[in-house]
């Protein structure tokens, strides 16, 4: 089992552009979440979803929007890239509502010029 | 919503040492308590978690122990290890609260754990 995988790793991108970040998880999870790491703010969720075909705000949803077609993926969209956006990107997955410890992703590290 | 806020930012001690983190939360709701571990580079891991129904849980030489009148929980390292050094987040839910709460988790901002041999 690879467990949670984040793609990609790192990306620069320049203000205005867009692009998408992929998480996949290999463990039948149903819920899924987006987080954001900003140094001294600890991880804030952006979206989550409960399951395929659905998605919620979190804390901080603005600019950014997912899609859970497929229930090992989620994918987390910037449309128009700021450099306030500039972050470290977490995915994390959960079993179900029975469950409780959420396995995160290795990040994606992303630079808005 | 929920508030979680953590102490100290950062934390140096020598080898051997003991480490405590404190973190107090606003909801009274909360119930599930999860402190992680973020090694450079790579994503938070759980390393033990407290359920509000418990007063203390120990594994090794981690501890955590949680007053709920007081809303605020702990995470106590023994013996510390170079190997230690990190960043160790606490966090809070409404674990299978059902209605909305998904178990989403909400972070404190983080302590930078350093062991110096």
């Amino acid at each position: 089992n690879a467990g949670v995988t984040q793609t990609p790793k790192f990306r620069v991108l320049k203000t205005g552009q867009s692009m998408t970040l992929l998480c996949a998880q290999d463990m039948n999870h149903e819920y899924m979440y987006w987080y954001r790491q900003d140094p001294g703010m600890g991880l804030r969720l952006i979206h989550y979803s409960v399951g395929e075909g659905t998605t919620a705000k979190g804390e901080v949803p603005d600019g950014y929007n997912v899609s859970r077609l497929k229930k090992q993926n989620f994918l987390l969209g910037l449309e128009s890239a700021a450099p306030s956006q500039t972050s470290v990107y977490f995915c994390a997955s959960i079993g179900g509502m029975r469950q409780e410890t959420q396995y995160f992703g290795p990040g994606t590290r992303l630079l808005v010029l | 919503g929920e508030n979680v806020e953590q102490h100290p930012s950062t934390l140096s001690v020598q080898e051997g040492d003991s480490a405590v983190i404190k973190c107090t939360y606003s909801d009274s709701a909360s119930n599930y308590f999860p402190w992680y571990k973020q090694e450079l580079g790579k994503g938070p891991q759980l390393i033990i978690d407290i359920r509000s129904n418990v007063g203390e849980k120990k594994d090794q030489r981690i501890a955590v122990t949680l007053n709920k009148t007081a809303k605020h929980f702990s995470l106590h390292i023994t013996e510390t290890q170079p190997e230690d050094s990190a960043v160790y987040f606490c966090a809070a839910s409404k674990a299978n609260a059902g209605g909305t709460s998904y178990g989403k988790l909400t972070f404190g901002q983080g302590t930078i754990l350093t062991v110096h041999p």
